[in-house]
């Protein structure tokens, strides 16, 4: 299996809801990442988990909420969003080798009413 | 300064054509350096890993100036399937976390017509 999966693929949600994405791999990486991309931008890094330990938290609103269950789950809880935050949520995930090559997932496209 | 600098584009060029993409980079620290692909509304795909002794996959060759902080990808006998957003991507390795981050630049959009 070599890829990571991601869902919901679509998700629309309002400013007082609750829900989460899902990222999955089985590669045996230990290092897995969310990023957030805004149409016509590239993807901008939001957390990395290494080991399933939160390592890199690149200043995202407390509104998002990431979890790493074990080694082959990421997860990112979503609550009390705002509009702009509507954009495509990617997973991915890598070895922690020198090179680190990332494998992105298809991505979950989110819209905030 | 961007930490990723690319020319947006977009390249319109013929079937056949041989196109040029430029990059450069900030960080001198950076470790390694890839070309993504990425198509409408779909996830970053890797295309092709970048050397400082130049690499070639088929038609696509890159280049790594380290000194210059400056990447290249060369694509030759562009192909109609080569349309796409080309994001140079740069790693950097943090080593007291154990982990890593990948900067992307905004991407040079190809546009390959008949």
């Amino acid at each position: 299996d070599t890829e990571v999966t991601q869902t919901p693929k679509h998700l629309v949600m309002g400013m007082t809801n609750k829900k989460s994405l899902k990222c999955e791999q089985h590669m045996g990486h230990r290092a897995m990442y969310w990023y957030k991309q805004k149409a016509k931008k590239p993807p901008e890094l939001m957390f990395v988990y290494s080991y399933e330990k939160l390592s890199i938290n690149e200043s995202v609103p407390s509104r998002f909420s990431p979890e790493c269950p074990n080694s082959s789950l990421l997860n990112l809880h979503l609550h009390a969003l705002q509009p702009e935050d509507s954009a495509l949520y990617l997973c991915a995930s890598s070895p922690l080798s020198s090179y680190n090559e990332q494998f992105f997932g298809p991505g979950t496209r989110l819209t905030v009413l | 300064r961007k930490e990723v600098e690319q020319d947006p584009g977009p390249f319109n060029v013929p079937e056949g054509a041989t196109v040029a993409f430029n990059c450069t980079y900030s960080n001198s620290a950076s470790q390694s350096f890839f070309w993504y692909r990425q198509d409408c509304r779909k996830e970053p795909k890797l295309l092709m890993s970048v050397y400082s002794s130049g690499n070639e996959d088929g038609r696509f060759t890159a280049q790594l100036n380290r000194a210059s902080q400056y990447i290249s990808l060369l694509i030759r006998d562009s192909k109609l399937s080569d349309s796409a957003t080309y994001l140079c991507v740069v790693h950097l390795r943090l080593g007291y976390t154990n982990s890593s981050k990948l900067t992307f630049g905004t991407g040079t959009r190809l546009q390959v017509t008949l």
